[in-house]
């Protein structure tokens, strides 16, 4: 299997502190998602990165990646009560079905005001 | 640009009913795909359409569920004779037919409950 696993489960920060997520998966990879769920809401895309890129940057998000632990982090800066949500990494597979995302169970983050 | 348009957002149905769930894809996207979420769970990969082509139906199971995306409308996944285990989020995303990738456009999925 090839799932994404995100740690930790459920993080509680305060508003304006950096929270930081991190994704395992287990083989071979195009690209790895990371994507925001709202309570009862659908995803939203936030960053995607290429297996051949090590960080990239959006805003207040900074993703890396290490192919050779197969992980990934997600660090949002600064962060803000709004961001409380669901964050979900998804890998695409290298090969021919790369179209399909392989999901984590997600880390829930708690900002408090 | 409407993004993925998902109805109905909620659907509750007895055990041994049909649920038929839509999505429209974005503008220009020719491409669907249809996840499910379980709760407290990722979302798992169900199939892959394009215009009147099932690519890739690997996530289905092998009965009682259907997908389509014709030529005309909107895609819809049916779900005949559902049981309490279907009780889930479905959600539908798109993308353009030369994908890169940039990463799916979800919509908001729809809520069945089964009672």
């Amino acid at each position: 299997s090839q799932q994404g696993e995100e740690d930790p489960q459920a993080l509680s920060i305060q508003e304006g502190e950096n929270a930081t997520m991190n994704c395992s998966y287990k083989t071979s990879i195009n690209n790895l998602q990371w994507y925001r769920q709202n309570s009862g809401r659908g995803l939203v895309h936030l960053i995607l990165i290429r297996s051949n890129e090590r960080e990239k940057h959006s805003g207040r998000l900074r993703v890396t990646l290490d192919t050779s632990k197969k992980s990934s982090s997600l660090l949002i800066t600064a962060s803000r009560a709004a961001d409380t949500a669901s964050y979900f990494c998804a890998t695409g597979y290298s090969g021919g079905s790369n179209y399909k995302l392989t999901f984590g169970k997600g880390t829930l983050l708690t900002v408090n005001p | 640009n409407a993004g993925v348009m998902q109805n109905p957002r909620h659907l509750v149905r007895r055990r041994g009913q049909e649920a038929r769930l839509r999505c429209s894809p974005m503008k220009g996207h020719s491409h669907v795909y249809w996840y499910r979420q379980l709760p407290e769970e990722g979302l798992k990969f169900m199939v892959y359409l394009q215009k009147e082509n099932i690519i890739d139906e690997s996530g289905m199971p092998k009965e009682r569920f259907s997908a389509e995306f014709p030529k005309e409308g909107p895609s819809i996944l049916r779900i005949q004779q559902v049981v309490r285990g279907d009780s889930a989020a479905y959600f539908c995303a798109s993308s353009p037919p030369s994908s890169g990738h940039s990463g799916y456009t979800f919509g908001s999925g729809t809520r069945l409950t089964v009672v």
